[in-house]
């Protein structure tokens, strides 16, 4: 299996602040990488596809990076209603999601 | 648009065999590249994929669930089914059925709101 890790498992932020979490692979998964945003009691929903591409009617303040065995989400203005858990997600083989990052507003 | 709803039992007991049921709309399982996947979610942990099953049948599943998993699809019904067998309290979660995208790039892009089961005798 692909292990995926992320970090941090957790992170408090103000709003207006930049916000970056990182996901590692334990082996290539080329760009098959895909990030979701779970708010608590919901469903997930996606974000970034292919490590980089916006989903339709994601705000651009969210945004990917990263091939290979290193990721990153980053959130360019932390907004209040960017709460949540914050999930990534390998779909190269046998697909696996990583532990989660929650993130908080201060 | 897309909508899926998962359907099944609420309660299980240890050893009998969950069946849950993922009746969708908005798309066809007979169109190249789409799919529908099965994910679970422990309560306060991390969502786990379970398996996946394609427009051509194929299925795939998670290698250390394979052994009690089948999913299956009713193309004319609209519903993909998951089966898993010898449950345990530990497979206590909230499943989601949800779409994969037909890109290149698997992903979820719709999803289910999610049944809760409970193992318990």
């Amino acid at each position: 299996d692909i292990q995926v890790t992320q970090s941090p498992s957790s992170l408090s932020a103000s709003v207006g602040d930049r916000v970056t979490i990182s996901c590692r692979t334990s082996q290539s998964v080329d760009n098959y990488l895909n990030w979701y945003q779970q708010i608590p009691g919901k469903a997930p929903t996606v974000l970034i596809y292919a490590a980089s591409t916006l989903q339709s009617g994601v705000p651009s303040r969210f945004s990917g990076s990263g091939s290979g065995t290193d990721f990153t989400l980053t959130i360019s203005s932390l907004q209040p209603e960017d709460f949540g858990t914050y999930y990534c997600h390998q779909s190269y083989t046998d697909w696996s999601f990583g532990q989660g990052t929650k993130v908080e507003i201060k | 648009q897309i909508t899926l709803r998962e359907s099944g039992p609420t309660l299980v007991k240890p050893t009998q065999t969950l069946t849950l049921t993922c009746t969708f709309s908005g798309f066809s399982l007979t169109t190249t590249g789409v799919g529908v996947g099965w994910i679970r979610q422990p309560p306060g942990k991390a969502l786990e994929w379970l398996a996946n099953i394609y427009w051509d049948d194929d299925q795939r599943y998670k290698p250390s669930l394979s052994s009690r998993l089948t999913i299956t699809k009713d193309t004319s019904q609209n519903q993909v089914v998951l089966t898993m067998r010898d449950v345990d309290l530990v497979d206590t979660a909230t499943y989601y059925c949800a779409h994969r995208s037909p890109y290149d790039v698997g992903f979820f892009d719709s999803w289910g709101q999610g049944v809760l089961v409970t193992v318990s005798s």
